[in-house]
């Protein structure tokens, strides 16, 4: 059965920590890996990867795939209270698969 | 400019009634798709239409029935409203299949 799994389940940071989320992926005929973020409303895309290795990078976010391994993280540098929200992970092969989400709290 | 838009964005109904939502998208995205989120968080997709042809439909109850009058418009009606329904029902596009998707607001169904 194709899955995504997400971890933390959740993570309490204070700001300018730095925070590593985890995604492993299971999906048949495997094309891509997604992360979103969801605030209050819809979640937002935020990177896909479809190469190994490659680290994609926007401001303080990056994050890099692992084929290899089936996995990716997301790294959150220097985190501010804005950044406090749901990360989902997301696979593509046939179709989308998305993890439970990572529940991200930054403390000031 | 709204590049997915869902109506309504709040829905409130009884058990049994039948309910329709809307959404369209502005980004002239080949592909569209539902999905639900339940009170965990999680979001599973229910349906995706591509060109205005089903693609994937997720084993869901047939009461829930999705309708593509055309690319840019994909709506999701109802039937016999259960409980279990309620939940957060997202519209997203993408330019094609299993490509970056892009999310609607969400329309928040309650069901008493």
């Amino acid at each position: 059965e194709d899955k995504v799994v997400q971890s933390p389940l959740s993570l309490v940071v204070h700001e300018g920590d730095t925070v590593t989320l985890n995604c492993s992926y299971e999906v048949t005929n495997f094309r891509s890996l997604l992360w979103y973020k969801q605030e209050k409303k819809a979640p937002t895309f935020l990177f896909m990867l479809t190469s190994s290795g490659i680290e994609k990078k926007s401001g303080r976010l990056s994050s890099i795939l692992d084929k290899k391994e089936l996995s990716s993280i997301l790294n959150i540098t220097a985190t501010q209270t804005g950044d406090s929200a749901i990360y989902l992970c997301a696979s593509t092969g046939n179709q989308f698969y998305f993890g439970t989400g990572t529940s991200l709290t930054v403390i000031p | 400019d709204t590049a997915v838009s869902q109506t309504p964005k709040y829905l409130v109904t009884q058990m049994g009634n039948d309910k329709s939502i809307k959404c369209e998208q502005n980004l002239g995205h080949d592909t569209m798709y539902w999905y639900k989120q339940d009170s965990k968080k999680f979001l599973k997709i229910m349906f995706s239409y591509n060109n205005k042809e089903l693609i994937i439909n997720e084993t869901v109850p047939n009461r829930f029935s999705p309708k593509s009058p055309d690319k840019a418009h994909l709506n999701l009606h109802i039937n016999s409203l259960e409980l279990g329904d309620s939940a957060v029902y997202f519209c997203a596009s993408s330019p094609r299949l299993v490509d970056e998707q892009y999310f609607g607001p969400g329309t928040r169904l309650t069901v008493t």
